[in-house]
């Protein structure tokens, strides 16, 4: 399977400032990865679709100037929360697909806790 | 759109069976895939399904009834360490997944 990472694992910032996560492939060229957001107890929703080279996708809901993400290379997704408040706190997770014989596997990195003052 | 629906919670005893139920409607289906994921962590595949059937990998099995619009995990000679969340997700069309509001299982000695 992909090994995913992101960085940093856990931020703490004050409400107004930008933070920035990184999401790496480790050892699989991914042309799209994807960036979800779960709060606590609930299930992952999907944020947005990263297409290396390109414009994001961003799902209904999002908005784009505030989460903003760039896949500059085939190995790193960034997502950049803009002018962050207390209601951005969350777990960030992505992912990328891989096909694994007949299926498309998503791996998925082991997280960004954000937690905004 | 997606529909997903998974109960909340559940609870089980060392060594026994659970099975876990989710129910979706959708327009179109690529697949249906059951994640683990612990507190605080990533999630981790478990099983997949696309055709009607049981698929099984070792403790963990998963069900799948297209027409009806349901699949299970079943989680067999259960462990402390299977204490976790369940997430059912949905591949409609493309590579996007859904993902239901996951079941927290618990297991007891």
């Amino acid at each position: 399977g992909a090994v995913v990472s992101q960085h940093p694992s856990r931020v703490i910032c004050k409400s107004g400032t930008s933070v920035k996560i990184e999401c790496r492939s480790l050892d699989f060229q991914a042309t799209t990865m994807f960036w979800y957001r779960q709060f606590p107890k609930q299930s992952l929703m999907l944020m947005a679709t990263s297409n290396e080279g390109s414009k994001a996708t961003y799902e209904q809901g999002v908005e784009k100037d505030k989460f903003l993400i760039n896949h500059a290379s085939l190995t790193l997704s960034t997502l950049t929360v803009t002018s962050a408040h207390p209601e951005d706190s969350s777990f960030y997770i992505c992912s990328l697909e891989v096909l694994q014989g007949r299926l498309d596997e998503q791996f998925f990195g082991p997280g960004t806790r954000l937690t905004v003052l | 759109g997606q529909n997903i629906d998974q109960p909340t919670e559940m609870t089980a005893t060392e060594g026994a069976i659970v099975q876990i139920n989710c129910t979706y409607q959708t327009s179109g289906f690529n697949g249906l895939f059951w994640y683990q994921q612990h507190a605080g962590e990533a999630p981790t595949f478990l099983s997949y399904n696309v055709l009607d059937g049981l698929e099984e990998k070792g403790r963990f099995s998963s069900f799948l009834s297209r027409s009806k619009g349901y699949s299970y995990l079943l989680l067999k000679e259960l462990q402390m360490k299977d204490s976790a969340s369940y997430l059912c997700a949905l591949k409609a069309a493309g590579n996007k997944l859904t993902f239901g509001g996951g079941t927290r299982v618990l297991v007891k000695p």
